[in-house]
């Protein structure tokens, strides 16, 4: 069954670093998603991804974070600069065509800002 | 704007009974589909179950179905004779239909089954 694939599964690092989560959504689903999820919290959505453009971003997606979609397959979480509060599991999600599919989540990144 | 309510913070149950986890949503968007995810404590968001609502049937996964009352707003979660493996947390969430589709999710209700 297909499934959406994340890297790494952890990550450290330190504040004011940069740092890049990588996805691969399942092949033919055509909106992309991130959302995070700080220890014990629920989970937040943070930006859609559609046709190659930002759909919706929330209000923590601030000018530290980027998405791209460099190569077809790879779906990319950027943070410039990272602070203490970035640290949170961040998912990746994607959906096929139809409004009424499931979105699929990959498994995870655990980010933790030292 | 949109909202899920999960009240339950913790739940404990007896192995092998029924357990109704709550979930309330607010909306006034007349479509709208309606989620259940379990997140176990290796952490990934494993789908459990969907609700559409336009579905005139409750939907049912195996052990799991989801007792949806639309007139109350409320998607409460059962499963069915309850097992070990079913300890986790456990995640309501409504997607915005029309637009990017994104997932509102509530609190989560964490789940202890006790053998």
């Amino acid at each position: 069954e297909p499934e959406v694939t994340q890297t790494p599964s952890h990550q450290v690092t330190q504040m004011g670093q940069e740092v890049i989560l990588r996805c691969v959504p399942i092949s033919n689903h055509l909106y992309f998603y991130w959302y995070r999820q700080i220890l014990g919290q629920k989970v937040e959505f943070l930006v859609s991804f559609y046709n190659n453009e930002i759909s919706e971003k929330s209000e923590i997606f601030d000018d530290q974070f980027s998405v791209e979609r460099p190569d077809g397959s790879n779906f990319t979480l950027k943070i410039r600069s990272t602070k203490l509060e970035d640290s949170a599991m961040y998912f990746c999600a994607s959906v096929g065509e139809a409004a009424q599919e499931t979105q699929y989540f990959g498994p995870g990144t655990r980010l933790l800002v030292l | 704007a949109q909202k899920i309510t999960q009240t339950q913070p913790g739940m404990f149950v007896q192995e092998k009974e029924a357990v109704t986890l709550d979930c309330t949503y607010d909306t006034s968007d007349p479509s709208y589909g309606l989620f259940w995810y379990k997140q176990p404590s290796s952490g990934e968001m494993i789908f459990l179950i969907y609700q559409g609502s336009y579905d005139q049937q409750n939907a049912t996964e195996g052990r799991y179905s989801l007792n949806f009352q639309k007139a109350r707003k409320s998607a409460n979660l059962v499963i069915s004779a309850s097992q070990l493996g079913d300890s986790a947390m456990y995640f309501c969430a409504m997607r915005e239909v029309g637009g990017n589709e994104k997932l509102t999710f509530g609190t989560g209700t964490r789940l202890t089954i006790i053998p």
